[in-house]
Order: structure tokens, then sequence, then C-alpha cells
């Protein structure tokens, strides 16, 4: 069975430092990957994702992720964080052989200091 | 920019009681979900549904639950009889097709007294 794992359930960073978010899947077939953002008391908003191409992914606000197959890791960054960037940050993936269900991460908080 | 919604953001209920949790989709999506999150856990998938029909279901969506499209807007969770355990926020989400993004609505926080 495919699992996602977050090794980081909180992340403190201070405002304008750059910040790195890990994710670490385990399938034996070919997945694709999510990350999608939980602000407080809000929904779940897609962040950016990975279907095909270029491996290197970037949202509008500035985070980018990389698949990197080899190491079966999908690790969110951004060079300069906001404020207005703290908020819960999952990373999740569908199998390609499979279904539909996307198996969620347990997330990671991010908590950015002024 | 089209978005999920459900209803209600808040339900409390006592256990042994129905509960439906409502959702309207993004009008030209073919896929539905829901998914729940136990305070603290994990986002669990639940079940998905295309075409009018279950397309998966995961061990924790048992006999107590159903889905239902009853009209062209409308996608429900039933819960037939509730549990301590089943207390969680649950999303519902669609996507345009298989493998593409799931959009989720904000959420329905049930609580089982």
């Amino acid at each position: 069975a495919q699992s996602v794992t977050q090794l980081d359930s909180q992340v403190p960073v201070f405002e304008e430092a750059p910040v790195e978010l890990r994710c670490n899947y385990s399938s034996s077939v070919s997945v694709y990957l999510f990350w999608y953002v939980q602000y407080p008391n809000q929904g779940l908003q897609l962040l950016l994702k990975y279907l095909s191409g270029s491996t290197l992914v970037e949202s509008i606000n500035g985070f980018e992720a990389e698949f990197n197959k080899s190491q079966t890791s999908f690790h969110l960054r951004k060079p300069s964080v906001h404020i207005s960037d703290t908020a819960e940050y999952f990373c999740a993936v569908i199998l390609n052989n499979a279904g539909n269900m996307l198996t969620f991460g347990g997330g990671t908080r991010l908590m950015v200091k002024p | 920019e089209p978005e999920v919604t459900q209803t209600p953001s808040h339900q409390v209920t006592q256990m042994g009681q129905e509960v439906i949790l409502r959702c309207v989709p993004i009008s030209n999506h073919l896929y539905f979900y829901w998914y729940r999150q136990i305070l603290g856990q994990k986002v669990e998938f639940l079940v998905s549904f295309y075409n009018n029909e279950i397309s998966e279901k995961s061990e924790i969506f048992d006999d107590q639950f159903s889905v239902e499209r009853p009209d062209g807007s409308n996608f429900t969770l039933k819960i037939r009889s509730t549990k301590l355990e089943d207390s969680a926020m649950y999303f519902c989400a669609s996507s345009e097709r298989r493998k593409e993004t799931q959009y989720f609505g904000p959420g329905t926080r049930l609580l089982v007294l």
C-alpha cells in the first residue's frame, strides 16, 4: 500500500527566511503528486501539482516543489516566506494504476514569525 | 472562480442519530469525493462517486455510510447511526477528470455527543 510521510509536523521560521517542507512517498508504481494548503478555519486549497513533464513545478505565490523519482520525494520550498504563509501544508498522492483516491501525509504546520 | 460548497459548516448530533452532510460540487465536474479528518489525524479518503455510482470506497466507508446525488447539483453523505468516533471534519471534493486536481470544500465539522 502507498503511504505519504511528512517528516516535520511543525516548522517555525522567521519572516523572509527560506523554508523547505519535506514529503516522501512509498509506491512501486508511478504517482501524481499534490501539495494542498489549509489556512486557519478554511478548507484545503491546491497549491501545486505534478502530473507529468518538468519535475519542477511552481505556484503563483512563490512556492515550488521538485519531483525526485529516485528519492521518492516531493519537497516544497519557498526562498522567502511571509507571515501570510502561516498555514498547514499537506502532501498527497494518487497512484497511476489505481483509482482516484488521494492519500495524504500527516501535514506540516508552517509558523512564520515576525 | 467556481468553488465547492458544503452545508452545514458545523453540526452537533446525538449518538445514534442520522446526519446528512451536503455538498455542491463545481458544476462541470464529473467525479465527487468525501474525505474526513479526525482531530489531530490525517485526512482520510472515504468514497468516490462517478456516473451515479460509487467507484471506490475505503474500509471506513461501511454500511453506516451512504452517498447520493439526488439532483443535478447536490452530493450528500449520510451517516445512518452516528457513533462518537464519527466526530471529524468532513470534506467534499470534486474533479473534472480522473487523476486530476480535486477541489475541496470548506468542510463540515461534525460533533457526535
